[in-house]
């Protein structure tokens, strides 16, 4: 069946340090959605992307999309320490319902 | 606004029993969700509701059932708990991006 992987795992980075995690689809998307989770919480919408080579900016957060439409990143620029969580990408499998990825659980030692 | 409520956030089953999760939400959203979530496993699906009146099966639905039968409200029941289904489960609704509720943690002992 269908499936989304990420990598890495986790990831343990100085404050100030970037940060970056991939996500890889089996099969083509027609779209792409990233959500945080902090520690104890539930998952928060971050942000889609439709577009073939999308790249979109949140401050900090850098999300792009790949060319085939198969694979994704978030790439933080200099982690804080409130960027702590875990983040996932998610993608649709035939129609409303996503499918998660296991997520990168990403601590920022200050 | 509220968003996505879940009642209850903790509950401890024992073997056998049954109960129901219910998800509330605000935002007059067709789509609906239930997820579980398990270490290391992220969020799988069990079910979920493109509108009243409807339910699909997602990937994990063995053990579980659900009704929608107000737009605003859906329901996830276990019929008798065991110890597999222990686990953090999160209701969502959507129309673009996800909203999720804030959990419910269940043990089955």
């Amino acid at each position: 069946g269908q499936q989304v992987m990420q990598i890495p795992q986790y990831q343990h980075v100085q404050e100030g340090e970037d940060f970056t995690t991939y996500c890889n689809s089996s099969t083509t998307l027609s779209n792409i959605q990233w959500y945080k989770q902090r520690p104890g919480g539930h998952p928060v919408f971050l942000i889609q992307l439709v577009k073939s080579g999308e790249v979109k900016k949140q401050k900090r957060l850098t999300f792009q999309f790949g060319e085939a439409k198969k694979n994704s990143s978030l790439h933080i620029t200099a982690t804080q320490t409130t960027d702590v969580g875990t983040y996932f990408c998610a993608g649709p499998l035939s129609g409303v319902e996503l499918i998660f990825g296991q997520g990168t659980e990403l601590s920022v030692k200050p | 606004n509220a968003g996505v409520t879940q009642t209850p956030k903790f509950r401890v089953l024992k073997t056998g029993q049954s109960m129901t999760l219910l998800c509330a939400q605000d935002m007059n959203h067709e789509y609906m969700y239930w997820y579980r979530q398990d270490p290391g496993m992220g969020l799988r699906l069990i079910h979920y509701s493109v509108g009243e009146g409807t339910t699909a099966k997602g990937e994990v639905p063995d053990g579980y059932n659900v009704s929608r039968l107000k737009k605003q409200n859906f329901l996830l029941g276990l019929e008798s708990a065991a110890p597999s289904q222990t686990s953090v489960y999160f209701c969502a609704s959507s129309y673009y991006g996800y909203t999720f509720g804030s959990g419910t943690r269940l043990t089955v002992v």
